[in-house]
C-alpha cells in the first residue's frame, strides 16, 4: 500500500530552528509537496522536490532524498505565525497526490 | 499566482437537505480538479478527481450518488451533498491542477465549512 509517514506533532520555540521530516512509500513518484495550514483554513503550498537535494525558498528549505524515501521541511527564524500544521504529499505514479496526516507545529515564544 | 475560489464559504443546512458547493478556477484553466473532504484534526482525504466534460473517479468508500461532481467547463466544479446528514458535517476543500511541465500542481480553494443540523 501507498503510506506517508510524519510526525504528528511538533514543538519549537520563537527564533529557532526546525525540521520536520516525511518518509514516504508510494507506487511511482512524481514529485514531492509540502504545504502549510493553520486551523480552519485550507493548504497552502510551500515546496515541491522531484529531484534528490535541497530547494532553499527564503526561511523554508525543503529536502528530498529519492532513493531512501525521505524529505524534510526545515524552517529557520521560526515566527509565532508559523504555528500550523504542515503536510507532505506525494505525487504518485498517477500525479495523484498521497497526504500524510500533516504535523501540528507549536511554537512557544 | 492561481487563484481558486469556493462558495459558499460555510454553510448550516437541516438534514435531510441537499447542498451546492462551487470551485471556481479565476486565473488559469483547470484541466482537473479535485475535492477533499477533512474532519477536524485529520489530514485531507480525496473524495473524487475530475476532469473537463467527463465523469468524476471517486475514491473507495465515497458514494458517488451522495456525493455528485459536474466539472462543466474548464474554471468550474460544483459539488452537490444530497439529502445531508449530520455525519456529512466536514470542511470540504476543492483544489485545481494545471499541467505545468512535468508535475501537477493543486491550488486549493479556502474550504466550504458544512455543518449538518
Amino acid at each position: 500500500g501507498q503510506n506517508i509517514d510524519q510526525p504528528t506533532e511538533m514543538t519549537a520555540t520563537e527564533g529557532a530552528i526546525v525540521q520536520i521530516n516525511c518518509t514516504y512509500q508510494t507506487s511511482g513518484f512524481n514529485g514531492l509537496f509540502w504545504y502549510q495550514q493553520h486551523a480552519g483554513e485550507a493548504p497552502t503550498f510551500l515546496s515541491y522536490n522531484v529531484l534528490d537535494g535541497l530547494e532553499e525558498k527564503g526561511r523554508f528549505s525543503s529536502f528530498l532524498s529519492r532513493s531512501k524515501g525521505y524529505s524534510y521541511l526545515l524552517l529557520k527564524e521560526l515566527q509565532m505565525k508559523d504555528s500550523a500544521s504542515y503536510l507532505c504529499a506525494v505525487s504518485d505514479s498517477n500525479y495523484q497526490l498521497i497526504w500524510g496526516a500533516g504535523t501540528k507545529l507549536i511554537i512557544k515564544p | 499566482g492561481a487563484v481558486v475560489s469556493q462558495h459558499p464559504s460555510w454553510v448550516i443546512c437541516k438534514s435531510g437537505t441537499s447542498v451546492k458547493i462551487e470551485c471556481r478556477s479565476l486565473d488559469f484553466q483547470a484541466t482537473t480538479m479535485f475535492w477533499y473532504r477533512q474532519f477536524p484534526k485529520q489530514s485531507l482525504m480525496l473524495m473524487a478527481t475530475s476532469n473537463e466534460g467527463s465523469k468524476a473517479t471517486y475514491e473507495q468508500g465515497v458514494e458517488k450518488d451522495k456525493f455528485l461532481i459536474n466539472h462543466a467547463s474548464l474554471t468550474l466544479s460544483t459539488l452537490t451533498v444530497t439529502s445531508a446528514h449530520p455525519e456529512d458535517s466536514s470542511f470540504y476543500i476543492c483544489s485545481a491542477s494545471e499541467v505545468a511541465g512535468d508535475y501537477n500542481e493543486q491550488f486549493f480553494g479556502p474550504g466550504t465549512r458544512l455543518t449538518v443540523l
